[in-house]
C-alpha cells in the first residue's frame, strides 16, 4: 500500500508564477490535509478537503492560494502570482473516514517550493 | 489562543545517552496528543498516540508521558541512535465533533542531533 504522494518534491518558480502541488492520498483515504512549513517553524494548518469538498480553509491565505480535491485524481494545492514569502515546505496528509475509529493522519515527503 | 510550545529548541546528545523533550500546549477542546518524528527533508511519522485519559505510552525506545491537568507531556528516548538524529514534533489535537474532524496544532519541534 503506498503511502501518501506529493509531486513534485522540488518546485522552482520566478516571482508572479503559478505553483501546483500534488497530492495523492493514501489507498482508501478520502481526508486530504495541506500544512506550510516555514524554515525553522512548525507546520501549519491550511486546509481540510474531501472528495469534492473544502471542509476547513480557515488556514489558507485569503489571496492567490486555492485547493480542491476533485473525484477523480490528486488534491492540488495551487498558488497564484508567487512570492519570495511562498517558499517553504508543504505538506500533504491524509486520513481515512472517521468512522473507521482513528483520525491518525499520514504526511507525504513534502514539496519544497523556491521562488526566486 | 491554541497553542503548542516545545523545549528545548535543539538538543545534542551522545550516542547511547538518554534524554526528554518537553511539550506544554493550551488547546482546548482537547482530543488527543501525538508525538511525530520528522527526519530532514521528510514529512512527520507517528510515534506515540494519547488521549486524555492516558498517562503514558510506548513506542519502543520513545515513551511519551501525558499530564492533563497541567497540559504537560515528554518524550523521553532511551539509549539513542545515530538515527534518531531528527525533528521531534508535539501535536495537539483538537476536537472538531461538527465537522467530524481533529484540526493537529504543531509545536515548532526539537532538533536532536545523536552524536557518536
Amino acid at each position: 500500500n503506498a503511502g501518501v504522494m506529493q509531486n513534485p518534491r522540488h518546485l522552482v518558480r520566478r516571482r508572479g508564477q503559478e505553483a501546483r502541488l500534488r497530492c495523492s492520498p493514501m489507498k482508501g483515504h478520502s481526508h486530504v490535509y495541506w500544512y506550510r512549513q516555514l524554515p525553522e517553524e512548525g507546520l501549519k494548518f491550511m486546509v481540510y478537503l474531501q472528495k469534492e469538498n473544502i471542509i476547513d480553509e480557515s488556514g489558507m491565505p485569503k489571496e492567490r492560494f486555492s485547493a480542491e480535491f476533485p473525484k477523480e485524481g490528486p488534491s492540488i494545492l495551487r498558488i497564484q502570482q508567487v512570492v519570495r514569502g511562498d517558499s517553504a515546505a508543504y505538506f500533504c496528509a491524509s486520513s481515512p473516514p472517521i468512522a473507521t475509529g482513528t483520525d491518525t493522519q499520514y504526511f507525504g515527503p513534502g514539496t519544497r517550493l523556491t521562488v526566486l | 489562543k491554541n497553542q503548542v510550545e516545545q523545549s528545548p529548541q535543539s538538543l545534542i546528545i551522545l550516542e547511547g545517552k538518554n534524554c526528554t523533550l518537553q511539550c506544554n500546549y493550551t488547546v482546548s477542546p482537547f482530543s488527543n496528543l501525538r508525538w511525530y518524528k520528522q527526519d530532514t527533508g521528510r514529512g512527520p511519522v507517528s510515534l506515540t498516540i494519547m488521549t486524555f485519559s492516558e498517562n503514558t505510552k510506548s513506542n519502543g525506545r520513545y515513551t511519551a508521558t501525558l499530564d492533563a491537568d497541567t497540559k504537560q507531556s515528554s518524550l523521553h528516548i532511551t539509549a539513542s541512535q545515530l538515527s534518531d538524529s531528527a525533528s521531534y514534533i508535539c501535536v495537539v489535537s483538537l476536537s472538531f465533533w461538527s465537522g467530524g474532524y481533529n484540526k493537529l496544532i504543531f509545536g515548532a519541534g526539537t532538533r536532536l542531533a545523536v552524536h557518536p
